[in-house]
This record gives structure tokens, C-alpha cells and sequence, in this order.
């Protein structure tokens, strides 16, 4: 398995909080991926990163901040959490022999009440 | 647009026998990756097997090969002699050159005893 982690797992927090879920690497990897999945969906991409100070939005329209101050950190920011934001984020990475593979962490499973 | 489409939700098989996971998708490129991920409950998302588009030979990995139909945009999952540790969520995804990945909506696969 990559060396690729997320913290917390699991996290259940009352609505107008501010979160950051965190994932960070080992690998050294340029490239970085916020997604968010819901049951029996495709995974929607909502940040990603190319590399320090690089960071885009994706294609699901999303209430999320990031930061890529250091390469192996990508932290994702909800600045007032809400019930629509219940759902599983998943950090990656890529690499694999020709740099093209993503790399997954366990996941963050976020509860909104 | 669906770019990328897997038509089974749901899919069953005995242990050791043999089955095949489908996934079709959309692009006008013709140099790309497809990959097939697995996701066991409350686990991490890991890959299973890569493929190349200009690269004619199937994939493969141990128990698990690709039929891959580049003019027919057909990219199937085989899984031989199935195993209980086979019982997961598998995920199809292409990858564009620009470094995004799309991903199909899963497939949960049950393996029976």
C-alpha cells in the first residue's frame, strides 16, 4: 500500500463548524487530489494540486478550501460545515513507474448534524 | 457528460469461479490510461491494474486480467479462481493527459462461499 494518510477517520460535528481534514505523504509526490464520495457514486474531484503553492479547483463545485505550503501536506478546509457536506473525502496522490497511477489514503468519513 | 460508465451496481460469483466486471468509456483521445481500483468495505481504495491505450496487449496480474477494446472503448475486469478477499467496490477510471482522473460509478462485487 502507498504511504499516503488521512486524519481523522471518522469525525462527527455540528453544523457552522470550521474542519480541516488532513493528508499528507511520504512518496514525495508533485501531484495531489481532494475527492468526495458518496454510496453507489463516482468519485467527484473537488481540489487538486500540481505542486507547492499550485492549487485548482475540480469539477464538483464545492465550499472547500486547500493550501499546498509543503509537498507532502494537502489540507482541506470547511470554513462552516454543513449536513450536505456528510460524506467520504478521499485524499490521493500519483506515481507508479511512469507517474501515472493515483494512490489513495483510508478516507475521512464526515457526519454533519 | 459520463465519461466513464460501469453498468453492473451490483455483481455476484462463487468462490473460484470466474468473473468479469464491465466498464465502457468516452474520450477522443488516443493516448490515455485506464485503470481498475478496488475498495474493500471501510478500506482503503488500491489499485488492482493499469493499462495503456497504445499498448495492444491486455493487462495482466496475477488473478486478474483486462480484455481491453480500444475501438469499441471497452475496458472489462476478469477476476479468476474468485476469493473471498475478491468481495469489494471496484471502480474503473481514465485517466486525460492534463492528470485528471474520472472515475465510473462502482461495481460491488459479493463473493459466495
Amino acid at each position: 500500500e502507498a504511504d499516503i494518510y488521512q486524519t481523522p477517520r471518522y469525525l462527527v460535528i455540528g453544523t457552522g463548524k470550521k474542519i480541516t481534514l488532513e493528508c499528507s505523504q511520504t512518496m514525495g509526490h508533485d501531484k495531489m487530489y481532494w475527492y468526495q464520495q458518496d454510496p453507489g457514486m463516482e468519485l467527484h474531484l473537488i481540489h487538486y494540486s500540481y505542486g507547492v503553492n499550485s492549487t485548482e479547483k475540480g469539477d464538483l463545485s464545492s465550499e472547500s478550501t486547500v493550501s499546498r505550503i509543503r509537498t507532502e501536506h494537502f489540507p482541506l478546509t470547511l470554513e462552516s460545515a454543513r449536513p450536505s457536506h456528510t460524506s467520504q473525502y478521499l485524499c490521493a496522490s500519483i506515481g507508479g513507474p511512469g507517474g501515472e497511477t493515483q494512490y489513495f489514503g483510508p478516507g475521512t468519513r464526515l457526519l454533519v448534524l | 457528460a459520463q465519461t466513464v460508465t460501469q453498468s453492473q451496481p451490483e455483481m455476484s460469483v462463487q468462490e473460484a469461479e470466474t468473473v468479469t466486471l464491465s466498464c465502457t468509456y468516452d474520450t477522443s483521445e488516443s493516448d490515455y490510461y485506464l485503470f481498475w481500483y478496488k475498495q474493500p468495505p471501510s478500506r482503503q481504495m488500491i489499485l488492482v491494474i493499469r493499462q495503456e491505450a497504445y499498448k495492444q496487449q491486455n493487462a495482466t496480474e496475477n488473478r486478474f486480467s483486462v480484455n481491453f477494446q480500444k475501438a469499441a472503448k471497452s475496458f472489462s475486469l476478469k477476476i479468476s479462481d474468485s476469493q473471498l478477499g475478491d468481495a469489494a467496490m471496484y471502480f474503473c477510471a481514465y485517466r486525460r493527459g492534463s492528470n485528471q482522473f474520472y472515475f465510473g460509478t462502482g461495481t460491488s462485487l459479493t463473493v459466495i462461499p
